[in-house]
């Protein structure tokens, strides 16, 4: 089974921090998404990689960045965490190639506050 | 990528089957159905997808129709766990989550 792996489930910080929400994909994907889930506004997403150190712009990407430094990892930061940040974040990756055809997986989530 | 409708929320009894519709008549010739749902307070699950025939695996059943304008997709033995929000998804490139349909699956 394909695991998509989040580091926390839930997280509280403080306006202006600096946020890093890590995700690690066991299935060699060369895909990998973040988006953030908001009641009434579905999944948006934020940022997508489709190789080591390429990433794309989502629908969202204002306040946010990324980084892949590895195949496996894809990391969400939040450069001075803001309180319009408070949302799911929800990882995922997909195999290569077109993107129609490519299902993608999701990990569990993590649930950011911010204060 | 083609809009989808959804019914907001649908009833099932457990150990019936569970057949959630949706309506993508402008879906184009090369976009894909999928089918995605997420149980409370978890990511997205992948169940299912098909271009222009019917699908099944261990998870579900996609019927589309002829014209491809609409689908259902169908538990056949729904359990209290399959209590989810079921997202039908027209797409070539990017999922777009629109807003789902319930379903609660009562004993």
């Amino acid at each position: 089974d394909v695991k998509v792996t989040q580091s926390s489930r839930y997280l509280v910080k403080r306006t202006g921090e600096k946020v890093f929400l890590e995700c690690v994909q066991d299935m060699d994907h060369e895909n990998m998404f973040w988006y953030r889930q908001d009641p009434g506004l579905g999944l948006r997403l934020i940022y997508f990689s489709y190789d080591v150190k390429m990433k794309e712009k989502g629908d969202i990407p204002e306040g946010y960045s990324v980084s892949r430094e590895k195949k496996e990892r894809f990391s969400l930061i939040l450069e001075s965490a803001s309180t319009n940040q408070t949302s799911m974040y929800l990882c995922a990756s997909s195999p290569g190639g077109a993107l129609a055809k490519n299902i993608q997986y999701f990990g569990a989530g993590t649930r950011l506050s911010v204060l | 990528d083609a809009k989808t409708t959804q019914p907001p929320s649908m009833d099932c009894a457990e150990g019936r089957a569970a057949n959630l519709p949706c309506n993508h008549s402008t879906i184009s010739g090369n976009e894909y159905v999928y089918w995605y749902r997420q149980i409370h307070s978890q990511g997205p699950q992948y169940i299912i997808h098909g271009l222009k025939n019917n699908e099944t695996n261990e998870m579900a059943s996609l019927i589309i129709t002829e014209d491809r304008k609409s689908s259902t997709l169908i538990l056949p033995h729904a359990t209290l766990r399959d209590t989810a929000v079921y997202y039908c998804i027209v797409r070539t490139g990017k999922l777009i989550f629109g807003q789902g349909t319930t379903l609660q699956v009562k004993p």
